[in-house]
């Protein structure tokens, strides 16, 4: 069974640019999440989608940070403009569904350093 | 205070050692506890996932909830360099988001 897929693994811009992630889930997956881990921290839920549609994106800082989840399978991540405290490795993570604890699968991640 | 506190380390022990891992939080709701290890510049992967208190064995490792005390470990026997990795508790209310420590890194020396 493929993983979680990420692209790209690896991005350096320079504040005010802007930047987009790829994610493609599991097949069969319903639910997709993207997470922000700082370094020397664990992951932050950025966003949840249950297959189109946002269950939670309260901390999103929606001023400058966009997802979407076309077709309820791949989804895309984007910040604009890009600060210096977005450095950080974002994760893409998917589940079979949206219960009461069902298993998180994570992608590698992208890491995103901001100059 | 953050909802969830764990150690971040880094804490370093011989091959063979039994590592003890901790995580404590202040949110009496969560009910979903879970360890995730993470590999340098990969992704974290599930280990273990218990519900409610009590423990719960696979292998070399032992997942112990303490809701009374509100606190959770994470025991590894007989510890390889290979198990060198970051360590994050994580927790759910259940229907909740994943609540995350900030991990504890783990240096297992031969």
């Amino acid at each position: 069974e493929a993983g979680v897929a990420q692209s790209p693994r690896y991005k350096i811009i320079e504040k005010r640019q802007s930047v987009a992630f790829w994610c493609n889930p599991i097949s069969g997956h319903a639910t997709l999440y993207w997470y922000q881990q700082i370094l020397g921290q664990g992951p932050k839920l950025l966003i949840q989608f249950q297959n189109n549609g946002v269950v939670d994106d309260s901390q999103l800082p929606k001023d400058r940070f966009s997802a979407e989840r076309l077709k309820g399978v791949d989804s895309t991540l984007k910040i604009q403009p890009a600060k210096l405290e977005d450095s950080a490795v974002y994760l893409c993570a998917s589940s079979l569904a949206s219960g009461p604890y069902n298993e998180q699968f994570f992608g590698p991640g992208t890491r995103l350093t901001v100059l | 205070q953050k909802e969830v506190e764990q150690d971040p380390g880094p804490l370093s022990v011989p091959e063979g050692a039994i590592v003890s891992l901790n995580c404590t939080y202040s949110n009496s709701a969560f009910q979903y506890f879970m360890w995730y290890r993470q590999y340098s510049r990969k992704g974290p992967e599930l280990l273990m996932y218990t519900y409610s208190s009590g423990n719960k064995e696979d292998g070399r490792f032992t997942a112990q909830v303490d809701k009374s005390s509100k606190y959770i470990s994470l025991f590894i026997r007989d510890s390889q360099p290979s198990d060198s990795a970051t360590y994050l508790c994580a927790m759910s209310a259940g229907f909740q988001k994943l609540v995350f420590g900030t991990g504890t890194r783990l240096l297992v020396s031969p």
